[in-house]
């Protein structure tokens, strides 16, 4: 099977656009997650979508937003970019089969620079 | 609520010695925890994962983990470390439930010295 991939890989943007992230999970998954990575933050749980439902949420802005498609493909938009949204946005698949147990399979990345 | 604490930022060791990378948890619930880890430049992978099943658990590329509930530990280990392990590493913890958040550590850099 092939991976999660996610799409661009790199991005430039400058403050106060806007930006809209790609994730195509592991095909037969069901849930995606977005994880922000940050140097200073770490890895930090942005949301989880299932069945086109956000299931889950982390603590950040309403400005950071996201959808999952009935093919369980998945977009982050991220509106009124700041500097500090500068980061690598991981997405991650999993079965969802109901257990916390499942194993997330992530992809690359997409490395976001907000200039 | 859930944490985690990954007791070191950076681990040092010289190849073909024993690695430890602590990790400490808190959890209201039994939870499930996992190990990633993450080579420069590229994605996280599944080391291995507990799941209230075995409490030594065995993982990928040699490394283990012990579930210590009365520690609060899930410390992971490798006997002999291999110049390709050098990389960040990251203790996962979630609550027994698919509406538990997802929790990460803040990560340890591990370095192998020749």
């Amino acid at each position: 099977k092939a991976g999660v991939t996610q799409t661009p890989r790199y991005l430039i943007k400058t403050r106060g656009q806007q930006v809209t992230l790609s994730c195509s999970p592991i095909s037969g998954h069901r849930s995606v997650s977005w994880y922000q990575q940050t140097p200073g933050q770490g890895l930090q749980f942005l949301f989880e979508y299932f069945s086109e439902t956000q299931r889950n949420k982390g603590n950040f802005p309403g400005r950071f937003s996201g959808r999952q498609f009935s093919n369980s493909r998945s977009e982050m938009n991220v509106s009124t970019l700041e500097l500090g949204d500068s980061a690598l946005y991981l997405c991650a698949s999993s079965e969802a089969s109901g257990r916390a147990a499942d194993t997330q399979y992530f992809g690359p990345g997409t490395r976001l620079t907000v200039l | 609520a859930q944490s985690v604490t990954q007791l070191d930022s950076h681990v040092s060791v010289s190849e073909g010695t024993p690695v430890l990378l602590r990790c400490n948890y808190s959890s209201s619930y039994s939870p499930s925890l996992f190990w990633y880890v993450q080579h420069p430049n590229k994605g996280l992978q599944l080391l291995l994962k507990y799941t209230s099943a075995a409490t030594l658990v065995k993982g990928i590329n040699g490394f283990e983990a012990e579930f210590k509930k009365s520690e609060t530990s899930f410390h992971l280990t490798k006997p002999s470390a291999h110049m390709s392990d050098a990389a960040e590493y990251f203790c996962v913890v979630r609550g027994y439930s698919s509406a538990s958040k997802i929790i990460f550590g803040s990560g340890t850099r591990l370095s192998i010295r020749p």
